[in-house]
């Protein structure tokens, strides 16, 4: 079974700051997922990562993928206070088949001015 | 707007009750899967069906079923329903079986029992 976890699961950042979000998970996965959900909101995609090394990145926001350490991060570059929302990862297990997406508890993030 | 569309936006009902949650997926879209995301448990797949038929199961409970119409869209059925259902269910779709595309949200429907 797929596990995924996220750390931290709340900060706190001033705006200009760098910061990264990890997400690890137990076994193997095939693609690797980031979401964003503002409160009452729906989950919006920012990210699809599908092979080992995969690195992307939209405006402040980069996320990449390491397969062999199980480990994907989302890093934030000069934070701004739009970019408060939580974010989540989600990983779909590799076994073949259809599988919806196993999600992490999602990062709860505050940027302040 | 992620196109794709879910009704009711709220539901408000009582312990015991039935509902049925509504979902159309994005145009050409062929895979739909249901989520749940609640305070205790996070976000949980429920279940998927691909052009009208279940794909895979998740964490779904037996008092819940779900079915995919030939026009493609899909119901989420919720009986005998507890307190602890109170949660905002997600629709997405996708336009493969095995969820290789991305999976698009729609804007859920929050579910209130009393």
């Amino acid at each position: 079974e797929l596990k995924v976890e996220q750390n931290p699961l709340f900060l706190s950042m001033q705006e200009g700051k760098n910061y990264t979000i990890y997400c690890n998970y137990s076994t193997t996965s095939d693609r690797l997922y980031w979401y964003r959900q503002d409160p009452g909101k729906s989950l919006e995609s920012l990210f699809v990562l599908l092979s080992n090394g995969a690195v992307k990145q939209e405006g402040r926001l980069m996320a990449s993928l390491d397969t062999k350490a199980r480990l994907s991060t989302l890093h934030i570059t000069a934070a701004v206070h739009d970019l408060s929302a939580t974010y989540f990862c989600a990983g779909q297990y590799s076994g073949g088949g259809a599988d919806g997406l196993t999600f992490g508890k999602g990062t709860h993030l505050i940027i302040q001015p | 707007d992620s196109g794709v569309t879910q009704t009711p936006k709220h539901l408000i009902t009582a312990t015991g009750q039935r509902v049925t949650l509504r979902c159309s997926p994005r145009s050409g879209d062929l895979s739909v899967y249901w989520y749940q995301q609640s305070l205790d448990q996070g976000l949980q797949f429920l279940i998927q069906y691909y052009n009208g038929e279940e794909r895979a199961k998740g964490n779904i409970l037996e008092r819940f079923s779900a079915q995919q119409f030939p026009d493609l869209h899909s119901e989420l059925n919720l009986s005998s329903l507890e307190l602890g259902d109170s949660a905002l269910y997600f629709c997405a779709s996708s336009e493969l079986a095995d969820s290789y595309n991305e999976q698009f949200f729609g804007p859920g429907t929050r579910l209130t029992v009393l």
